[in-house]
């Protein structure tokens, strides 16, 4: 079965350097969910889309931005990056919300040098 | 606001012998209880999810958990544990109607042969 997809695996930047992460859900899901997990840490939610408008919004910092495109594959752009920055980001998909399970993707491990 | 905690930051446990690791959780409004599993460098799985009905969950490689509304807990059980089951878990909550899963510190499972 079709699995989430997130783009690049990895990624290395200096600091202050812009980013960009891609997510492609799985077929149908309509809801996309990003998630970034520190080292050690757990996974804390950023912000989430339905149907292409932001559900959601968690600890995102104002550096960053998200969107859903019409295709639903979703794009997460990090600017100004800083060391703190580092980490493995999740994306996650869902057929609605309220409940349904999320399917997360592998990641997308960010270090910033 | 939600919030999940797991009791145990480390689980040494033996293979063949059971294993539970706990999961209590505060909010103010119903929500939704889920286990994932992460196997190292890789992503989220889902393991069982509670939304409601019976409080005895059932869900892959031979996990359950007990939903306890009094208690306000969700403990992950498994009566005989594998080399293979050796992983991070984490616990997490979502309100009902709500999207973002809120997620515990995690719990290493370490078995040892």
């Amino acid at each position: 079965a079709a699995g989430v997809i997130q783009s690049p695996r990895h990624l290395i930047k200096e600091k202050r350097e812009t980013a960009t992460l891609k997510c492609y859900p799985i077929p149908r899901h309509d809801t996309v969910y990003w998630y970034q997990q520190g080292p050690g840490q757990d996974p804390q939610f950023l912000i989430s889309f339905y149907e292409k408008m932001q559900s959601d919004k968690g600890s995102i910092p104002d550096r960053f931005s998200a969107q859903q495109f019409s295709d639903y594959h979703s794009e997460l752009n990090m600017s100004s990056l800083e060391l703190g920055d580092s980490a493995l980001y999740f994306c996650a998909s869902s057929l609605g919300g309220g409940g349904e399970t999320q399917y997360f993707g592998p990641g997308t491990r960010l270090l910033v040098l | 606001a939600q919030s999940v905690t797991q009791l145990d930051s480390q689980v040494p446990v033996f293979e063949e012998a059971p294993v539970e690791l706990r999961c209590n959780y505060s909010s103010s409004v119903s929500v939704y209880l889920f286990w994932y599993v992460q196997y190292p460098n890789q992503g989220l799985q889902l393991l069982l999810k509670y939304l409601s009905g019976s409080t005895l969950v059932k869900g892959i490689n031979g996990f359950e958990a007990e939903f306890n509304k009094s208690q306000t807990s969700f403990h992950l059980r498994k009566p005989s544990v594998h080399i293979s089951d050796t992983a991070e878990y984490f616990c997490a909550v979502s309100a009902a109607g709500r999207r973002a899963l809120t997620f515990g510190s995690g719990t290493r499972l370490q078995v040892q042969p």
